[in-house]
Order: structure tokens, then C-alpha cells, then sequence
């Protein structure tokens, strides 16, 4: 079946610092990738996606790309701020069985310092 | 920009009691979802529907829990008897269609509480 696995949190960095956050999958079929970010007391929000291999998605600074040979999609980014402290989920879904149901990572969460 | 909605945004209740929790996705969007979240379990898919028919319910407790499309604008997700181990955030999520590019939208959740 489907996973997805994530680095353990919490991630702790100073305002400033490159940030990475490790994902790997393993999916039947050709899965699409996701990021998803949540802030306290909110739902997920589309962060970015990538739907083929060597595809790279960006948004807000972040980037992730879509490596089907280590099976990966890791989320970086260059220079984080505070505000980018929130729960970062990984996920792909999969084109088998019908429907586009998601399967998410467990969550990484980032907190971000002065 | 068009936002899922979910009401209540909070409920507290005593065991035995029965909790409805509404979902109203994003107009246009035929494919709506819902999600538990614990620190325990993580996220987990408890049903999904497409254009108001259940695609997939197996994620959930068939016998206390029940999920239902009334119409296209409004999803409604019911436990009854609630217990306490039913305590959790839980979701609503909406997208334009079944297939594996869209993107899914979520609502910020009902954050239930069963004493």
C-alpha cells in the first residue's frame, strides 16, 4: 500500500537558516507529491505540489522535487522567518483504486527563532 | 478566496450525547472529505464522497458514526453515541474532482471534546 514517511520533529532553527525536511514514499501506480502546511488552530493548506518525476514545486519561497529514483520529495527552503512556524505534512496520492485520496506523513513541525 | 466552512469551530459534550458537524465546501467542488486529526493517530481519512454519493467510508466506526450529503452545499458528519475516545479535530476537505492533481481544501475543523 501507500506511505509516507517523515523526519521527526520538532525542527528547531534560527530565523535565517536553511531549512530541509526529509521525505520519502513508497506508492503503487504514479503518485502525485504533495506539501501541506497547518498553523495552530487552522486547517491545511496546499504549499506546494508536483505531479511527475523531476518535477519541482514552489511557493513561498519553498521548493521541493519530485526524485522517483530514492523515492523522495524533500521540502527546502532558503531563508526561513517566524512566520514559517507551523506543522509541515507530506503526501502523494495515487491514481489506483479510483478516487484521489491523500496519505499523509506524520507531520513535521518547525518552529523558527529569533 | 473561496474557504471550506465548518461549524461548530468547537464542541464540548458529555458521553452518550449525539454531535453533528457541518460542512459547507467550496461551491463548485464535487468531492468532499473527511478527516480525524490526534496527536496519537495522526491524520486519518474517515470518508469521502463524490457528487454527494460515499466513495469510500471505510476509515470509519460504522457503528456510532455516519456521514451524509444532504445536498451539494452542505456535508454533515454524525456520532452517536459519542464516546470519549472520539475526542479529536476533525476536518472537512473539498476539491473540483476525483483524480490524483487536485488539490484538496481544507476547513479549520471542529475541535470536539467528549467528557
Amino acid at each position: 500500500g501507500n506511505s509516507v514517511t517523515q523526519m521527526e520533529g520538532p525542527v528547531t532553527l534560527s530565523e535565517e537558516a536553511f531549512l530541509t525536511i526529509n521525505c520519502t514514499y513508497t506508492a503503487t501506480g504514479y503518485p502525485s507529491l504533495f506539501w501541506y502546511v497547518q498553523y495552530p488552530g487552522e486547517g491545511l493548506q496546499l504549499l506546494l505540489k508536483a505531479t511527475k518525476a523531476d518535477d519541482k514545486g514552489s511557493n513561498k519561497g519553498f521548493e521541493a522535487t519530485y526524485r522517483k529514483e530514492t523515492t523522495s520529495f524533500h521540502l527546502e527552503k532558503g531563508s526561513v522567518q517566524v512566520s514559517d512556524s507551523a506543522v509541515y505534512f507530506c503526501a502523494l496520492t495515487s491514481n489506483t483504486g479510483g478516487g484521489n485520496k491523500l496519505t499523509f506523513g506524520t507531520g513535521t513541525q518547525l518552529k523558527v527563532e529569533l | 478566496d473561496a474557504r471550506v466552512t465548518q461549524t461548530p469551530r468547537h464542541k464540548v459534550t458529555e458521553m452518550g450525547q449525539e454531535v453533528t458537524m457541518r460542512c459547507q465546501p467550496i461551491l463548485g467542488h464535487n468531492t468532499v472529505f473527511w478527516y480525524r486529526q490526534t496527536m496519537m493517530q495522526g491524520l486519518e481519512l474517515l470518508a469521502y464522497f463524490r457528487n454527494r454519493a460515499p466513495l469510500d467510508d471505510s476509515g470509519m466506526p460504522k457503528d456510532r458514526f455516519s456521514a451524509e450529503m444532504p445536498d451539494a452545499t452542505l456535508a454533515t458528519l454524525k456520532i452517536q453515541p459519542s464516546e470519549p475516545r472520539d475526542s479529536a479535530v476533525y476536518f472537512c476537505a473539498s476539491a473540483t474532482s476525483v483524480g490524483p492533481n487536485q488539490p484538496q481544501h481544507f476547513g479549520d475543523g471542529t475541535r470536539l471534546s467528549i467528557l
